[in-house]
């Protein structure tokens, strides 16, 4: 089945540790995104890619990194200068983003707490 | 600046009855999407519905359906014959330069 898949689920960070969110699509979609959801509010965009080894920062990028090696990934790195990493962080892909706005789909999501 | 406002932060209905959420937006473009999502408990973000500002006609889908003011910059979802499996958070979003400008949300309870 085609989707997006987002590893772990929950993700326990310490202080100043590094921790990676996961993405995979197998949709052959050109674009993907990460964004962050806090409670009471909507979605805020952290990175997106339109292409291969090539990405920009949305709204909210301090603190987190990403890569776009191959067109299936887009890991999303939380470093230690994120002060509040607490959050919901979710994935999404759409064909390409200069093709008409096309419609953005999401993954299950992963949990990050901070011990 | 875009922006995306969605004013009931909760809305009830009684099982099999019709509810419409609201949301306004500003954007200064004229050609752009809009979108409704829903999540519900799991968490999955889920389409709805979308809408193209250029056609006129409002879209449909089964038992969801929009009515969009593009002059007033009003973009509402009809829930028509709610039903248990509606219960979720409903996220208006707007299209902008290939990115996703979103609401805050409204939380839908269904009584049954």
């Amino acid at each position: 089945d085609g989707g997006i898949t987002q590893s772990p689920k929950y993700l326990f960070r310490k202080e100043g540790q590094n921790v990676t969110l996961s993405c995979e699509q197998n949709l052959n979609h050109d674009a993907m995104y990460w964004y962050r959801q806090d409670p009471g509010q909507g979605l805020r965009l952290i990175y997106y890619s339109q292409i291969v080894n090539d990405f920009q920062k949305g709204d909210i990028a301090e603190g987190y990194s990403v890569s776009r090696e191959k067109k299936e990934s887009f890991p999303l790195t939380v470093t230690s200068a994120q002060k509040n990493p607490t959050a919901f962080y979710l994935c999404a892909s759409s064909i390409a983003p200069d093709q008409n706005r096309e419609t953005q789909y999401f993954g299950p999501g992963t949990r990050l707490l901070v011990l | 600046a875009q922006t995306v406002t969605q004013s009931q932060p909760e809305m009830s209905v009684q099982e099999a009855e019709t509810v419409t959420l609201s949301c306004t937006y500003d954007t200064s473009e004229s050609d752009y999407y809009l979108f409704w999502y829903k999540q519900p408990p799991s968490r999955q973000m889920i389409l709805v519905i979308r809408q193209e500002a250029y056609k006129q006609q409002n879209a449909t889908e089964n038992r969801f359906s929009v009515n969009f003011q593009k002059a007033a910059k009003s973009f509402s979802l009809k829930i028509s014959d709610s039903q248990l499996g509606d219960a979720a958070m409903y996220f208006c979003a707007l299209d902008s330069n290939y990115q996703l400008i979103w609401g805050a949300g409204t939380k839908l309870i269904i009584k049954p």
